[in-house]
């Protein structure tokens, strides 16, 4: 069974800084998927970065960037000069290509963009 | 287009009481996921449909159940509710039924059960 980590519940900043978001999973799978989702408050959520397992190029998007460590199982988000607007529910979710399809989260992380 | 939509937003029930909650994905749409959202246990993949079909399921127990309509629309149904039944509901949907795709998540049903 795959498992998703995310080991920080909170993390604050400050306006314009640079904050790094933790993800590790488990799987012994060799082809997957994984994402960062985004829930800000009362809002639904998006898909804020994808990034294919069998791509060594961390994806990026605009502000957002991860670092993939596959051999590691890590998945970091990167958030650069992080804006009011970033302030939401982090999850950090992974899905196979074979076997059961089925998306699973890490727990969460929630991130405070103070002004 | 119009986003993935759900109702009831807000839906009170007490335990033992049947519940079935419906899910509007964006058109053209064919793949429906439902999830189950708590604080304890976090986000919790219900099950998934694609062409009126339920392609995956996660482990949740029979009185969870859904269905697909031949227009995408889905229903998820909650019988014999429990008090920890009480989450919010999300559904989302792709486009091509590839669940590894991005997933448009509908704004979910808040479900209280006393």
């Amino acid at each position: 069974a795959q498992t998703v980590t995310q080991s920080q519940p909170e993390m604050s900043v400050q306006e314009a800084e640079t904050v790094t978001l933790s993800c590790t999973y488990d799987t012994s799978e060799n082809n997957y998927y994984l994402f960062w989702y985004k829930q800000p408050p009362s809002r639904q959520m998006i898909l804020v970065i994808r990034q294919e397992a069998y791509k060594q190029q961390n994806a990026t998007e605009n502000r957002f960037s991860v670092n993939f460590q596959k051999a590691a199982k890590s998945f970091s988000l990167k958030i650069s000069d992080s804006q009011l607007g970033d302030t939401a529910m982090y999850f950090c979710a992974f899905i196979a290509i074979q076997g059961a399809q089925k998306l699973v989260f890490g727990q969460g992380t929630r991130l405070t963009i103070n002004p | 287009k119009a986003g993935v939509t759900q109702t009831p937003r807000y839906l009170i029930k007490t335990r033992g009481q049947q519940v079935t909650l419906s899910c509007s994905p964006i058109s053209g749409h064919r793949s429906v996921s439902w999830y189950q959202q708590t604080p304890g246990q976090g986000l919790q993949f219900l099950f998934e449909y694609f062409s009126e079909t339920q392609r995956n399921k996660g482990n949740f127990p029979g009185r969870f159940s859904g269905r697909q309509f031949s227009n995408s629309r889905s229903e998820m149904n909650v019988s014999t509710l429990e008090l920890g039944d009480s989450a919010l509901y999300l559904c989302a949907s792709t486009p091509d039924g590839q669940i590894y795709n991005e997933q448009f998540f509908g704004p979910g049903t808040r479900l209280t059960v006393l």
